[in-house]
């Protein structure tokens, strides 16, 4: 497709149960980011790919989380024994090089931890 | 103190008004972009700037790196306009978000 594709749009999980988020970056574009926007809350960054670069973790709140991306395209974010506070809208962009180029967002998945 | 500061957090105008939303950061950058985010939820990047001044439509985004500071502008606002306008900086790397300027333009 042509621009940044999310699954799925929307998850609602039990707490306690373990979900997978999946990001079809552009083709091409060698940069893919996630992050989170948590209710009334501004976006708050996960993980960092960069071409076959060590990702840059450091926003990952805590070891329930970790992302893969394979092949340098598409991403999987895996939250573990998801808890309430993990519900938000999870956001992936991704941009041909890094944020000196431009981005592209995905619309998102909304995930509901219940 | 956030690294990235923007004002006003909300603006209500009449449809017609010249808008201006303000931002400042405190950290060296490479670039800053300016983002909008409709009620549904999805992200646009408008511009991404590094010097100067770009202008696409009835938008206008200046920046002023030595003052640490840029603007985004509306020209003859419109209610679909209504959305958060979010500046964000690159220092390297990652991208530092501010906390989003929620507009709404009223007919």
């Amino acid at each position: 497709g042509a621009g940044v594709s999310q699954s799925p749009s929307n998850k609602v999980t039990e707490k306690g149960k373990d979900v997978e988020l999946r990001c079809d970056p552009i083709s091409g574009h060698t940069a893919l980011y996630w992050y989170r926007q948590s209710l009334g809350q501004g976006l708050e960054f996960l993980i960092y790919f960069q071409g076959n670069s060590a990702p840059d973790k450091s926003g990952l709140p805590s070891d329930r989380f970790s992302a893969e991306r394979t092949g340098g395209s598409v991403s999987t974010l895996t939250i573990q024994r998801t808890q309430q506070e993990d519900s938000a809208v999870y956001l992936c962009a991704s941009s041909l090089v890094d944020w000196g180029t431009e981005a592209f967002f995905g619309q998102g998945t909304r995930l509901t931890v219940v | 103190k956030n690294e990235v500061e923007q004002s006003p957090q909300n603006l209500t105008a009449q449809e017609g008004e010249f808008i201006t939303i303000n931002c400042s950061y405190s950290v060296g950058i490479s670039a800053l972009h300016w983002l909008q985010q409709h009620p549904g939820g999805g992200i646009v990047s408008l511009f991404m700037l590094s010097s100067g001044k770009k202008k696409h439509g009835r938008l206008i985004a200046t920046i002023n790196i030595q003052e640490k500071h840029s603007s985004l502008h509306i020209t003859a606002s419109h209610p679909r306009d209504s959305a958060v306008y979010i500046c964000a900086v690159n220092p390297a790397g990652n991208l530092i978000f501010g906390k989003g300027t929620k507009l709404s333009v009223k007919p």
